[in-house]
């Protein structure tokens, strides 16, 4: 069955540390990762998807296949990057599987 | 262009009853999914709809049925309410026909349901 995991609920890093997010999953076709985000009192909303290779407001992730992770970084953690996030599996192109979600927390 | 919009944004019900949640999608995407988030965890994929008919879904029982309709706007019912329905039901729409945007869902605020 599909499935995905994010092992830490809460993340502190202080302003300007490194930060990464872990996710796992395990599926036995070709994965879609995403990175979604919540702020706070707003709406979840992608913040990176695996397919584009992109950089988004300085956080990358790699879908390394080998080891079913997609871990979210970002060298310098801000204050404003506090936030929960989410990992998710898309398969049979439409359907989701979300992780548990880690809420990464930046201190001042 | 509009966002997503949700209605009603709480809601308490007791058990046994039946719900009708509402999503009005953004403008012109035709794709819609329906998602259930109990506190603390992620979102759990309910069904999604394209053009009017369920194009992929979850691991829901059937008591959890979806209408689309041609404005773009949606329900998600569900019979028989039972008290771990609580949750945040969220809706997100996306339109595939869009160029470099296909995997975008753009979620709305959400429906709170309390079952008692």
């Amino acid at each position: 069955a599909q499935r995905v995991t994010q092992p830490e609920k809460l993340l502190s890093v202080f302003k300007g540390a490194p930060v990464e997010l872990k996710c796992n999953y395990s599926y036995s076709g070709s994965p879609e990762l995403f990175w979604y985000v919540q702020y706070s009192r707003q709406r979840l909303q992608l913040l990176l998807r695996h397919i584009s290779r992109e950089s988004i407001k300085g956080f990358t992730a790699d879908l390394n296949k080998g080891e079913t992770s997609f871990h979210l970084k970002k060298p310098f953690a801000q204050e404003e990057d506090s936030a929960m996030y989410y990992c998710a599996l898309r398969y049979y192109g439409q359907n989701f599987v979300f992780g548990p979600g880690t809420r990464l927390s930046v201190l001042p | 262009e509009t966002g997503v919009t949700q209605s009603p944004t709480h809601l308490i019900k007791t058990r046994g009853q039946q719900v009708t949640l509402r999503c009005s999608s953004q403008s012109g995407h035709n794709t819609v999914s329906w998602y259930q988030q109990a506190l603390g965890q992620g979102p759990q994929f309910i069904f999604q709809y394209y053009r009017e008919e369920e194009n992929g879904r979850g691991n829901f029982p059937p008591r959890f049925s979806g209408l689309q309709f041609p404005n773009y706007s949606s329900e998600l019912n569900v019979n028989a309410l039972e008290l771990d329905d609580s949750a945040l039901y969220l809706c997100a729409s996306s339109d595939p026909r869009l160029a470099g945007d296909t995997d975008t869902q753009y979620f709305g605020p959400g429906t709170r349901l309390t079952v008692l």
